[in-house]
């Protein structure tokens, strides 16, 4: 199936644990989004890359740290989890023209800290 | 900056009511509209999308007419189902810049009773 697939579709951890969360797409989009939905459904965007580079880097705390190793692929990598960062977290890609086109989503991660 | 401004909900309507779920924008420029839609426990889908001003999406018969003199992007819908209980998002992407991010807004809850 042609998707954006997202793995775990649930984690639960202790805070402090590192935790990393796996996203692939086989759609040949160039640039690949993570977004946190927080417990009010607000959706935020954290990163984005575009063909393996760094285009967008919000007010995210530098314990994240998304990786890509190709332009299929993009994790992200979570360092001493704290409560606050229990949310559920959306991998999503577009091809380049994607003002026209919009982003296909994953179904979500949903990470809880405990 | 970009931004979106979404109807706050939660929103309850009765089998076959109809359904208004106000958008305005804020943008330089046109940006290009989105709706998507989040039920329960899935990611975001791809609802409709209209890339410029007068034109009309539309899918599973809901509608938005890209209004650039009100910078609005309503959803409508003449008849509603139970299964259209969901959260909806209105969002937007630039249409120019180096990070065409898309912009969410808060989102609407719509739940349909029987």
């Amino acid at each position: 199936d042609t998707a954006v697939s997202q793995t775990p579709k649930y984690l639960v951890t202790q805070m402090g644990n590192d935790k990393s969360i796996k996203c692939e797409q086989n759609l040949g989009h160039d640039t690949m989004y993570w977004y946190k939905q927080d417990s009010k459904k607000f959706l935020k965007i954290m990163f984005s890359y575009n063909n393996k580079e760094l285009i967008i880097n919000e007010t995210v705390p530098n314990r994240f740290s998304p990786k890509s190793p190709d332009k299929a692929h993009l994790n992200l990598h979570i360092n001493s989890l704290e409560l606050g960062d229990s949310a559920v977290y959306f991998c999503a890609s577009t091809p380049s023209d994607g003002n026209n086109y919009g982003y296909t989503f994953g179904s979500g991660t949903r990470l809880t800290v405990v | 900056g970009d931004s979106v401004t979404q109807m706050e909900g939660p929103v309850t309507l009765s089998e076959e009511a109809f359904l208004t779920i106000n958008c305005t924008y804020t943008a330089t420029g046109y940006p290009s509209l989105f709706w998507y839609v989040q039920y329960p426990g899935e990611g975001l889908q791809l609802l409709l999308k209209a890339t410029k001003a007068d034109d009309k999406g539309s899918n599973k018969g809901f509608e938005a007419t890209y209004r650039k003199e009100t910078t609005s992007f309503h959803l409508e819908k003449g008849s509603v189902q139970v299964s259209d209980s969901a959260v909806y998002f209105c969002a937007l992407i630039p249409p120019s810049g180096s990070a065409r991010q898309l912009t969410f807004g808060s989102g609407t809850q719509l739940t349909v009773l029987p």
